[in-house]
């Protein structure tokens, strides 16, 4: 059974630019949630779907936005880039609505220059 | 007020057993306590999960006191691949990490 795969694994952006990261979940999860992993501020929750509903949300601005399709497939934005912006960007998923047991994915390595 | 605390760091050899203790004084009636690993730049691991009492898998063993107020994470025998980054959770309805235990084994 594949595992959650995140792609791009790596990318550089410019400031100011946008950028969309796509997470494919575990075959039969429903719920995704996004993180953001720096050395500073460690794992921070972004968003978490399930069922194409955002249901929890973390404390982040709106530049960063997700959504998740009918196939479960979930893709978060960020636009008008930071060099703060640059972390890897994690995303787990999970059969249903709890988070006993997370699947996370290798994540994407983001770098604004 | 932060769901849970742990040792920001520990130091072990290869062959030791490590105990990494995690603090939990608010968990709920429901809260199960979980425990991944994560190795730098990848996503963190599922490692195990339990209740109360104590579990035991093919990688670690959790041990629960009856109040629920802490928990134990025991690795056997550890080698330089188990050196990672910890992480206690109790949240069942969402994911919540704190800094997690730092794990450096050494030979």
């Amino acid at each position: 059974k594949a595992g959650v795969t995140q792609t791009p694994r790596y990318l550089i952006k410019t400031r100011g630019q946008q950028v969309t990261l796509s997470c494919s979940p575990i075959s039969g999860h429903r719920s995704v949630s996004w993180y953001q992993q720096t050395p500073g501020q460690g794992l921070q929750f972004l968003f978490e779907y399930f069922s194409e509903t955002q249901r929890n949300k973390g404390n982040f601005p709106g530049r960063f936005s997700g959504r998740q399709f009918s196939n479960s497939r979930s893709e978060m934005n960020v636009s008008t880039l930071e060099l703060g912006d640059s972390a890897l960007y994690l995303c787990a998923s999970s059969p249903g609505t709890g988070w006993t047991e997370a699947f996370f994915g290798q994540g994407t390595r983001l770098t604004v220059v | 007020l932060a769901k849970t605390t742990q040792p920001i760091s520990m130091d072990s050899y290869e062959g030791q057993e490590v105990n990494i203790t995690c603090s939990h004084n608010n968990i709920a009636t429901n809260d199960y306590i979980t425990w991944y690993q994560q190795f730098p730049s990848q996503g963190p691991r599922f490692i195990i999960q339990g209740y109360k009492t104590k579990v035991t898998n093919e990688v670690a063993s959790l041990f629960i006191p009856a109040d629920r107020k802490s928990s134990t994470l025991s690795l056997p025998r550890v080698s330089l691949s188990d050196t990672a980054v910890y992480y206690c959770l109790v949240e069942e309805d969402k994911l919540v990490f704190g800094a997690g235990t730092i794990l450096r084994v050494k030979s």
